[in-house]
């Protein structure tokens, strides 16, 4: 059974740092890999999508690696703002008739000025 | 281009109570999702659809019914509210890579 862990759960950092979350899987058998953006009482935002075959995926200032035979993604935040203050959420698309995608619990990341 | 649309925004429910949650998607999608979101325990998945005319139970399914009513629309419905049943449902439609959320629906079962 698939199962995906997120550390930290929760994270504060001052203004203009440089951040990693991480995100693990247990089986390695994936299609792609997604990272999420929820804001407190919304939906949720499709950050990066990874496909199996790709080693890491570059938006603005995040960049999220795919490391598929140790079972870790993460996602890196470069010189971080207020507005990056949300939940940022993890989740698998596995292979094998595994039609569903199966998401971490989050981290939790407050920015402060 | 709307996207993932749901309704209702929110809902209180009574014990016992029945509701229908509406979800539907104009990306012309196959597989369509369900989704619960409770604190600390991220999305569960209640059911899903790989195609118009399927279904199939996914972690959490005790409680719920589910029907897919065309390739654009796929409703759930809770057939005798439980407190337990309190949550935010999400809806998702999946292209051939990435999946899609509706804004969701947030439940309150008293």
């Amino acid at each position: 059974k698939q199962e995906v862990t997120q550390i930290p759960a929760a994270l504060s950092v001052p203004e203009g740092e440089n951040l990693v979350l991480n995100c693990s899987f247990t089986d390695s058998a994936i299609y792609n890999l997604q990272w999420f953006r929820q804001d407190p009482g919304k939906g949720l935002t499709s950050l990066l999508l990874i496909q199996s075959s790709q080693r890491e995926q570059t938006s603005g200032r995040l960049n999220a690696s795919l490391d598929k035979s140790s079972g870790r993604s993460t996602l890196y935040i470069a010189a971080s703002q207020p507005g990056d203050s949300a939940t940022y959420l993890c989740a698998v698309f596995g292979s094998g008739g595994y039609n569903k995608l199966i998401f971490g619990a989050g981290t939790r990341l407050a920015v402060h000025p | 281009n709307a996207g993932v649309t749901q309704t209702p925004k929110f809902q209180v429910l009574k014990t016992g109570q029945s509701m229908t949650l509406q979800c539907a998607q104009d990306m012309n999608h196959n597989s369509m999702y369900w989704y619960r979101q409770d604190p600390g325990m991220g999305l569960r998945l209640i059911y899903y659809s790989a195609s118009e005319g399927t279904t199939d139970k996914g972690e959490v399914p005790n409680g719920y019914n589910v029907s897919r009513l065309n390739k654009r629309e796929f409703s759930l419905r809770l057939e005798s509210a439980a407190p337990s049943q309190t949550s935010v449902y999400f809806c998702a439609s999946r292209s051939i890579y990435e999946q899609y959320f509706g804004p969701g629906t947030r439940l309150t079962v008293t």
